[in-house]
């Protein structure tokens, strides 16, 4: 099983739509968790942490479900400007934190 | 304020070959982390450099190494070329040595083509 998995997708919805995508993780004692962002060959940016409370920025809110280790990434109201690709981020434990990335989970949002 | 720079941006090589990718952290860090994304993946840490030493390694073979120099800029070097290695390299800077990945600015990366 790999650490962090993803399903690529592509997820196709129309504007306005309301998408979630999730991503599970393996290690238990992994620490924090992030959503990046990557435009099709640009370099990956940070869109958001993921905190155990759940965490909302705008139109995007962030989840963590350490019971049944996955996180999730809800978009609401999407705009043709979230066509991306959606990367999960782990940073594994155990001193050594080295950032473990999912494959990524392809958004296209048509008119 | 330049934000992290990479070059080249587009490398061809063939087989065999050895490669340096050079990277220019952002002002004012002075850790540099590398990663390799190969298409349809999510970029995976190759190692991360610290006061011109390897602090992190993730799972590549030695035929990755690199270096950090006294202006905190760093190469990745890789040797005998794979057609495997072909990827879209990616540097990222940052101002500790923690690995917290958000913490990171990613460079536009270096996309290598192994023929």
């Amino acid at each position: 099983r790999k650490e962090v998995e993803q399903d690529p997708g592509p997820f196709n919805v129309p504007e306005g739509a309301t998408v979630a995508f999730n991503c599970t993780y393996s290690n238990s004692a992994s620490q924090s968790f992030f959503w990046y962002r990557q435009d099709c060959r640009k370099e990956p940016k940070l869109l958001m942490s993921v905190y155990s409370s759940g965490n909302e920025d705008g139109r995007f809110t962030a989840q963590l479900n350490r019971a049944s280790q996955y996180i999730s990434l809800l978009i609401r109201d999407s705009k043709l400007s979230d066509s991306a690709t959606y990367l999960c981020v782990v940073n594994q434990a155990g001193g050594s934190y080295i950032p473990t990335f999912g494959r990524g989970t392809s958004l296209i949002v048509h008119p | 304020d330049a934000g992290v720079t990479q070059s080249p941006t587009h490398l061809i090589k063939t087989r065999g070959q050895q490669v340096t990718l050079r990277c220019s952290p952002k002002s004012g860090h002075d850790t540099v982390s590398w990663y390799q994304q190969a298409l349809g993946q999510g970029p995976q840490f190759i190692f991360q450099y610290y006061e011109e030493e390897e602090r992190q390694r993730g799972n590549f073979p030695d035929r990755f190494s690199g270096h950090q120099f006294p202006n905190y800029s760093s190469e990745l070097n890789v040797n005998a070329l794979l057609l495997g290695d072909s990827a879209l390299y990616l540097c990222a800077s940052s101002s500790q040595t923690g690995l917290s990945v958000k913490t990171q600015y990613f460079g536009p990366g270096t996309r290598l083509l192994v023929l």
